[in-house]
């Protein structure tokens, strides 16, 4: 079955620290697994795409790794802002359809305090 | 500038009341697609069309219908609301031929409450 898996749920750090959200997944076969931002009341925005030769993206302070292999990944925030504070959603495209389904988890819901 | 927007962004409604929440693209996309948001949960898609006069159902049942008459336009019909639809609903579109990165752009969400 194909699934995306995150954690944590949810995380609070204070304003300027670094941390990191992962991103499991099980879904084959693989075309692209992207992360989103979503701020509350908002939709998703994506942030980063990576495909299957790509272990690493960079937007701004967010980077993303990719490791194939073991179908996991991570998105680390560099000193972090209050405007960092939203739900962080792991998309995993497979390449199996017409469609190219999408494969979304719960997400992380990080707070970011002052 | 080519954007994708929904109306309303929220809405209160009495249980059995009909509603249409609009999405529209301005992109040019021929691809659409309807997502259910539930709190903490992951987006499910409900619908999607590949173009106009195309319309699916995705993989969780919902009670909604939807039309593309056109292509910018893909609007979502609950003929008669229940408290059980209370949720977000967020309309997203991506490029037909773009399959190898399949970037969808989502609206900003309609969030519905049937009382």
């Amino acid at each position: 079955k194909n699934q995306v898996e995150q954690s944590p749920q949810s995380l609070i750090i204070l304003e300027g620290k670094n941390c990191t959200l992962q991103c499991n997944y099980t879904v084959s076969p693989f075309s692209n697994l992207r992360w989103y931002k979503q701020d509350t009341g908002r939709g998703p925005v994506s942030l980063t795409i990576m495909t299957f030769s790509e272990n690493t993206k960079s937007n701004g302070r967010y980077t993303a790794t990719l490791d194939a292999d073991t179908k996991q990944s991570s998105l680390h925030i560099t000193a972090s802002q209050l405007s960092d504070s939203a739900s962080y959603i792991c998309v995993v495209s497979d390449r199996g359809s017409t469609l190219g389904r999408l494969y979304f988890g719960r997400g992380t819901q990080l707070t970011v305090w002052p | 500038e080519a954007d994708i927007y929904q109306t309303p962004r929220y809405l209160v409604i009495g249980t059995g009341k009909k509603i249409t929440l609009e999405c529209s693209q301005t992109m040019g996309h021929d691809k659409m697609y309807w997502y259910q948001q539930d709190p903490g949960m992951e987006l499910h898609l409900i619908h999607y069309s590949y173009g106009v006069n195309s319309t699916e159902k995705g993989d969780l049942s919902s009670e909604s219908t939807v039309s593309r008459i056109r292509t910018e336009h893909f609007p979502l019909t609950l003929e008669s609301a229940r408290p059980s639809h209370t949720s977000q609903y967020l309309c997203a579109s991506s490029e037909l031929r773009d399959r190898g990165s399949n970037e969808q752009f989502f609206g900003p969400g309609t969030r519905l409450t049937v009382l």
